[in-house]
């Protein structure tokens, strides 16, 4: 148990759907990540929230819309992805946003398929 | 650019040592970390290096040299659940996160 949860932890999408992926944290974090990870390629940061703001986008396409109703919760929302979208999501929480030590605490990922 | 270098593959015997090399080029520094991940698992924290030296975790080890910009992970009396990928990631000195995109560790029994 790593304090981080996501669901789903599978998805299997359309490219015309919409869903959304969603991750709590049990641990009294301030920060909130998602990440995208693919095979044999570094994790790539898309989000940073920080007290449920957006801190960092890193020229993540607009088809995922992250929202952080609090701080225990972050959401990925999808809609019109493409095939190339397919990856691991993962969701991490860190005590806060910057600086040192700040080790990051991820959830299981969910495994997106987009046909 | 930024760029974290870790060999793609490695493997290793039962019982044996192996050690996991990261070198790095970023813009500044502010430590680094390793991870490790199970196959369709989360990456957990194993180790976090800011200062030169040898930092010892039970089987675990983590190594780090500023000045050559290089760390490694040394694991010692290998168990077959150590079988995962180890991820190295630096800090920069924006505070962002450079991963590697980690090494995959075969045991063999």
């Amino acid at each position: 148990e790593t304090g981080v949860t996501q669901t789903p932890r599978h998805l299997v999408m359309g490219m015309t759907n919409k869903k959304s992926l969603k991750c709590e944290q049990h641990l009294g974090h301030n920060a909130m990540y998602w990440y995208k990870q693919s095979a044999k390629k570094p994790l790539e940061l898309m989000f940073v929230y920080s007290l449920e703001e957006r801190v960092e986008n890193n020229s993540v396409p607009s088809r995922f819309s992250p929202e952080c109703p609090n701080s225990s919760h972050l959401f990925l929302h999808l809609h019109t992805l493409q095939p190339e979208d397919s990856a691991l999501y993962l969701c991490a929480s860190s005590p806060r946003p910057a600086g040192g030590a700040n080790e990051q605490f991820f959830g299981p990922g969910t495994r997106l398929t987009v046909l | 650019g930024q760029n974290i270098d870790q060999p793609t593959e490695m493997t290793a015997t039962e019982g044996a040592i192996v050690q996991i090399n990261c070198t790095y080029q970023t813009s500044g520094f502010n430590g680094l970390f390793w991870y490790q991940q199970h196959a369709g698992e989360a990456p957990t924290f194993l180790s976090y290096n800011v200062l030169d030296g040898l930092e010892e975790k039970g089987r675990f080890s983590s190594f780090l040299s500023r000045s050559k910009g290089y760390s490694y992970l040394l694991l010692k009396e290998l168990q077959m659940k150590d079988s995962a990928s180890y991820l190295c990631a630096v800090i920069d000195s924006n505070y962002q996160l450079i991963w590697g995109a980690g090494t995959k560790l075969i045991i063999k029994p």
